[in-house]
């Protein structure tokens, strides 16, 4: 089944604290992405890329950094959460002139709690 | 950069009634798509429907259609025979037709259908 992977579900951490959320897609998809939502606020890019190796900022990186070494996994790394980072995290993809076709496949979301 | 706007944050109606949710963007670009976003309680980011800039005629998928106005840069979704599924919140999106293939989101609305 073609789908896009994030994990955990749902995480409870503490401030500080590294953590990682992991997102793979089986679908040889070039372009990746990493929202998060927010009430009020729908939802806003953080990092994107665009094929192996390459990434680039969203409109709101701060605080987050990405890595692609492979083209199917495209971790969301927090290395220092605060509570602010609070949020529903989705990860996207979409095959490389596509996207504009079939909009993106999404992973069923991160619920991440920083307190 | 690009904007999206929905001005309803929450809409009920009953079931079998016709609901519309409004969406207002603002781009200066002249090639772009629009989508609405369905995200059911379990968080999946369903794609609802499409319409490209260029194309005159408003999309539709079933009981599902919009009405583009370009020139008023309005995209709103009109729900017929509304159902107990289609309980959820609707995103609009944006994305411009050249370059990163970026979704730019609206705040988005909670509709509730009631038996």
């Amino acid at each position: 089944e073609a789908q896009v992977t994030q994990n955990p579900r749902y995480l409870i951490t503490v401030t500080g604290k590294k953590l990682t959320v992991t997102c793979s897609q089986n679908m040889n998809h070039e372009y990746m992405s990493w929202y998060r939502q927010d009430p009020g606020l729908g939802l806003r890019q953080i990092y994107y890329s665009m094929n192996v190796e390459v990434t680039d900022k969203g409109d709101v990186p701060e605080g987050y950094k990405v890595s692609r070494k492979e083209k199917r996994n495209f971790p969301l790394i927090l290395e220092s959460p605060s509570p602010n980072q609070t949020s529903l995290y989705f990860c996207a993809s979409s095959l490389s002139g596509t996207g504009e076709l079939y909009g993106y496949t999404f992973g069923s979301g991160t619920r991440l709690t920083v307190v | 950069a690009q904007t999206v706007t929905q001005s309803q944050p929450e809409m009920s109606v009953q079931e079998a009634e016709t609901v519309t949710l409004s969406c207002t963007y603002d781009t200066s670009e002249n090639n772009y798509y629009l989508f609405w976003y369905k995200q059911p309680p379990s968080r999946q980011m369903i794609l609802v429907i499409r319409q490209e800039a260029y194309k005159q005629q408003n999309a539709t998928e079933n009981r599902f259609s919009v009405n583009f106005q370009k020139a008023a840069k309005s995209f709103s979704l009109k729900i017929s025979d509304s159902q107990l599924g289609d309980t959820a919140m609707y995103f609009c999106a944006f994305m411009k037709q050249q370059g990163a293939q970026k979704l730019v989101f609206g705040q988005g609305t909670r509709l509730t259908i009631n038996p």
